[in-house]
């Protein structure tokens, strides 16, 4: 089985445009996530999906982040304007709710650099 | 105050050995406990998870989970230097849906 599909793989962009990042959960997997990394502040959790629906956004620093997940085996994440400061991996995980037996599996994440 | 936290390393043992990483949680009603590897550059890759009290083995790999202290550890048996990476303890919170929250790492080196 393929596992989590994350696009691309490297984005170096300018301060002040647009950027979308593109992810395709495992198939079968009904939640999906999205996580922020950096040196400073690890792994964060900026929202996630149930069968498509978002559950908490709360994670989601501010405005300029969206993400939608308008069917099953498609979402994005996109930051518009970008700024340096969003400059981080970000990584696309996807589950099959199980209780006490979920887990997360995670795509090999987008590089972002804004300059 | 962190609702994860591990020692954030280097932590240094030689080839052969038994390395032992640690963490703490503070949800006293999480549910799931997972250790995950990064290697440099990788996304993080599931090794182990446990949910009840005591030990849980699986080759040269052992967690163990301790819900009163709330605490969770692996051990790594026999350690190679291909065991060198961070890794990531991660514990799904009680009542807050599917929320994973991560640690920060902790990086280990394995020394031939």
């Amino acid at each position: 089985d393929a596992g989590v599909i994350q696009s691309p793989r490297h984005e170096v962009t300018e301060m002040g445009q647009e950027v979308t990042l593109r992810c395709k959960p495992i198939s079968g997997h009904n939640s999906l996530f999205w996580y922020r990394q950096t040196m400073m502040r690890g792994l964060e959790l900026l929202i996630y999906f149930n069968n498509n629906v978002p559950i908490d956004d709360s994670g989601m620093p501010e405005d300029r982040f969206s993400a939608k997940m308008p069917n099953a085996s498609f979402s994005t994440l996109k930051i518009q304007p970008s700024e340096p400061r969003d400059s981080a991996v970000y990584f696309c995980a996807s589950s099959r709710p199980s209780g006490k037996g979920e887990k997360l599996f995670f795509g090999s994440g987008t590089q972002l650099s804004v300059l | 105050q962190k609702e994860v936290e591990q020692n954030s390393g280097p932590l240094s043992v030689p080839e052969g050995a038994i390395a032992s990483l640690n963490c703490t949680y503070s949800d006293r009603g999480s549910q799931s406990f997972f250790w995950y590897r990064q290697y440099s550059g990788k996304s993080p890759e599931l090794i182990m998870f446990i949910y009840s009290n005591g030990d849980k083995e699986d080759g040269r790999f052992t967690a163990q989970l301790n819900k009163a202290s709330q605490y969770v550890s692996l051990l790594i048996r026999d350690s190679q230097p291909s065991d060198s990476a961070t890794y990531l303890c991660a514990v799904k919170l009680g009542n807050y849906g599917q929320n994973f929250v991560f640690g920060p790492g902790t990086r280990l080196s394995v020394l031939p």
